[in-house]
């Protein structure tokens, strides 16, 4: 079964503070995974994906296959960083499947 | 920056009609989506559609759903007969030939009463 846990509804930090956004998927195969963001009140959008391994608005995650984990790192978080973000992984056929999303909200 | 639009964006309903929910998808794009998301709830794939026929379908998408591209413009998700259980945000998607990333519309909220 294909299944994408963020454990986590909320995050609070401050601003400069790092962050790190857990996501852990279940899949049998070879998943390509992804962190889509949602700004306020605008659609989802891809922040980053596993394969091409870039560092998106600061925002990093490393796949590793042995944890099943992608979590998406920030070093110094700011204002505009909050926002909802979502894990997803996509298996044969190129459907997404969703984590359940964390509010990221980053204080002054 | 070309993007997926759709509407409406808003539609109020009573149970037991029909809803039809538009999705113009990026126009070089050949692989296409519906998603929905329950308030409160995950975002759920329903059905993705490639060269003109259903590729793949969730659980959800029972006998009560249909997708169509009418046009070769138009990508539309028909909810034959809804119930109150169908109120949710809908999302289209597209991706492009490589297959890579997926382009969201900003979703259509629909509820039923």
């Amino acid at each position: 079964a294909q299944r994408v846990t963020q454990p986590e509804k909320l995050l609070s930090v401050f601003k400069g503070a790092p962050v790190e956004l857990k996501c852990n998927y279940s899949y049998s195969g070879s998943p390509e995974l992804f962190w889509y963001v949602q700004y306020s009140r605008q659609r989802l959008q891809l922040l980053l994906r596993h394969i091409s391994r870039e560092s998106i608005k600061g925002f990093t995650a490393d796949l590793n296959k042995g944890e099943t984990s992608f979590h998406l790192k920030k070093p110094f978080a700011q204002e505009e960083d909050s926002a909802m973000y979502y894990c997803a992984l996509s298996g044969r056929g190129n459907k997404l499947v969703f984590g359940a999303g964390t509010i990221l909200r980053v204080k002054s | 920056e070309p993007e997926v639009t759709q509407t409406p964006s808003h539609q109020v309903t009573q149970m037991g009609q029909e809803v039809i929910l538009r999705c113009v998808p990026i126009s070089n794009h050949l692989y296409f989506y519906w998603y929905r998301q329950i308030l409160g709830q995950k975002v759920e794939f329903l059905v993705s559609f490639y060269n003109n026929e259903i590729s793949e379908k969730s659980e959800i998408f029972d006998d009560q759903f249909s997708v169509e591209r009418p046009d070769g413009s138009n990508f539309t998700l028909k909810i034959r007969s809804t119930k109150l259980e169908d109120s949710a945000m809908y999302f289209c998607a597209s991706v492009g030939g490589g297959r890579e990333t997926q382009y969201f519309g900003p979703g259509t909220r629909l509820l039923v009463l």
